[in-house]
């Protein structure tokens, strides 16, 4: 069965960088296109970006500027820093596989991870 | 940017009855390639995260239920559950992949009467 796993540092601090990584297990990581997602207590969904396994990679104009994913193929893992966080960056941190077909929607999603911004 | 708007924000549904949510977008899902609507709904339950119950506006995912069907084009969806079950209660969200960035409704929670 395939599982997505996050992992990193659930506590930031303002202006420092948020990095996490997604393991994925019980898959090929190269045989689909992975996306971070993140949600803010209370509030909608919003996409952060994708991933391709070449490592080309597309981003959320809201948050072009300060996002950069990664990937490792021979680890099973992709990753996702976000720079000069804010206490709006507050957010439980998904990351998902997009559907087998290639279009934008998520068909597994990791469990999720809390990260707070806070001094 | 597509804004995906639902409706209502929150719902209380016998057991057993239907439950009906209405997803709006800011302009047509409609792709011209192959006629279908890039519309997926998600089911999150408390403390879980999102799972996709449907895709192409009306095609559910393996192993989601058949009380689940989902309804739709162009800008106006719905999301039916036909008859109501203590598990359904959950969040549920509209998400558009016409086009990114890939947008979400803001949810409805759904809840039993």
């Amino acid at each position: 069965q395939v599982h997505l796993q996050e992992s990193g540092p659930g506590l930031v601090k303002p202006s420092e960088t948020l990095s996490l990584t997604c393991t994925v297990s019980g898959d090929f990581i190269s045989s689909y296109y992975w996306s971070w997602i993140r949600q803010p207590a209370g509030k909608r969904l919003e996409w952060i970006g994708r991933i391709f396994t070449s490592g080309g990679t597309n981003y959320n104009p809201s948050l072009k500027s300060r996002v950069t994913m990664s990937v490792d193929t021979s680890n099973k893992q992709f990753s996702l820093k976000l720079r000069s966080v804010t206490a709006a960056d507050t957010a439980v941190y998904y990351c998902v596989r997009v559907s087998w077909n290639g279009y934008y929607y998520f068909d597994l999603w990791g469990r999720g991870t809390l990260v707070t911004v806070s001094s | 940017d597509i804004v995906m708007t639902q409706s209502p924000d929150s719902l209380a549904v016998s057991l057993g009855e239907r439950a009906t949510i209405n997803c709006e977008s800011s302009q047509s899902l409609l792709y011209s390639s192959n006629r279908k609507n890039s519309l997926a709904w998600y089911q999150q339950k408390p403390g879980q995260s999102p799972r996709l119950l449907i895709y192409w506006a009306s095609t559910r995912e393996s192993g989601v239920p058949d009380r689940f069907s989902g309804s739709g084009s162009g800008t106006d969806f719905t999301l039916t559950i036909s008859s109501l079950q203590a598990e359904d209660v959950a969040v549920y969200y509209c998400q558009q992949y016409y086009t990114d960035p890939y947008s979400f409704g803001q949810g409805t929670k759904l809840e039993i009467k």
